[in-house]
């Protein structure tokens, strides 16, 4: 079964650092999405991209954020200068465009752990 | 007031018992509602849709009032292997995609 993958599982970084969290989604899927879990809390969406630009962003995804589809199969979330407050669990997930559907199963990656020390 | 609301537990139940799950939404707006499950520290996976018509997929159904903006989840015999937290999901108004997770129910289901 096709699945969404993460890189790297955890990241380490110091306060003020920049980090790329990669993500590679479904291959024939469209969209793409950033969520984050703080240790603890519920899941909150950051950004969604589709057909190469942003197509909506959360109030947490801030100028500090920013998402990139580089090649034909990896997406980044970057992190330009990370505060405490940025360690979380961070999910990538991604989803087929449906014409004739409303519904579109989101699936998503394993996580990558930020930990800003 | 939460965007979803849910009874956070934890619910502890023997192998084998029926467990019902509630939540509810603020939006009257949201379009579409699921059930994700998250094991501890691991992905939100899929459990099912939510259908106003109500559905069921083996020991699971789920149901949807769109009057009281309200969700179920029921699980009849629960397994060992149920043991996990239940997130209620709805679209966020206006928006197809962004969805909108509550806080979670933690279940435990003990042998």
């Amino acid at each position: 079964e096709p699945e969404v993958t993460q890189t790297p599982s955890h990241q380490v970084t110091q306060m003020g650092q920049e980090v790329i969290l990669r993500c590679v989604p479904i291959s024939n899927h469209l969209y793409f999405y950033w969520y984050r879990q703080i240790l603890g809390q519920k899941v909150e969406f950051l950004v969604s991209f589709y057909n190469n630009e942003i197509s909506e962003k959360s109030e947490i995804f801030d100028d500090q954020f920013s998402v990139e589809r580089p090649d034909g199969s990896n997406f980044t979330l970057k992190i330009r200068s990370t505060k405490l407050e940025d360690s979380a669990m961070y999910f990538c997930a991604s989803s087929e465009k449906q014409r004739t559907s409303g519904k579109d199963t989101q699936y998503f990656g394993p996580g990558t752990r930020l930990t800003v020390l | 007031r939460k965007e979803v609301e849910q009874d956070p537990g934890p619910f502890n139940v023997p192998e084998g018992a029926t467990v019902a799950f509630n939540c509810t939404y603020s939006n009257s707006a949201s379009q579409s509602f699921f059930w994700y499950r998250q094991d501890c520290r691991k992905e939100p996976k899929l459990l099912m849709s939510v259908y106003s018509s109500g559905n069921e997929d083996g020991r699971f159904t789920a149901q949807l009032n769109r009057a009281s903006q309200y969700i179920s989840l029921l699980i009849r015999d629960s397994k060992l292997s149920d043991s996990a937290t239940y997130l209620c999901v709805v679209t966020t108004p206006g928006s197809a995609r962004q969805l909108t997770f509550g806080s979670g129910t933690q279940l435990t289901v003990l042998p």
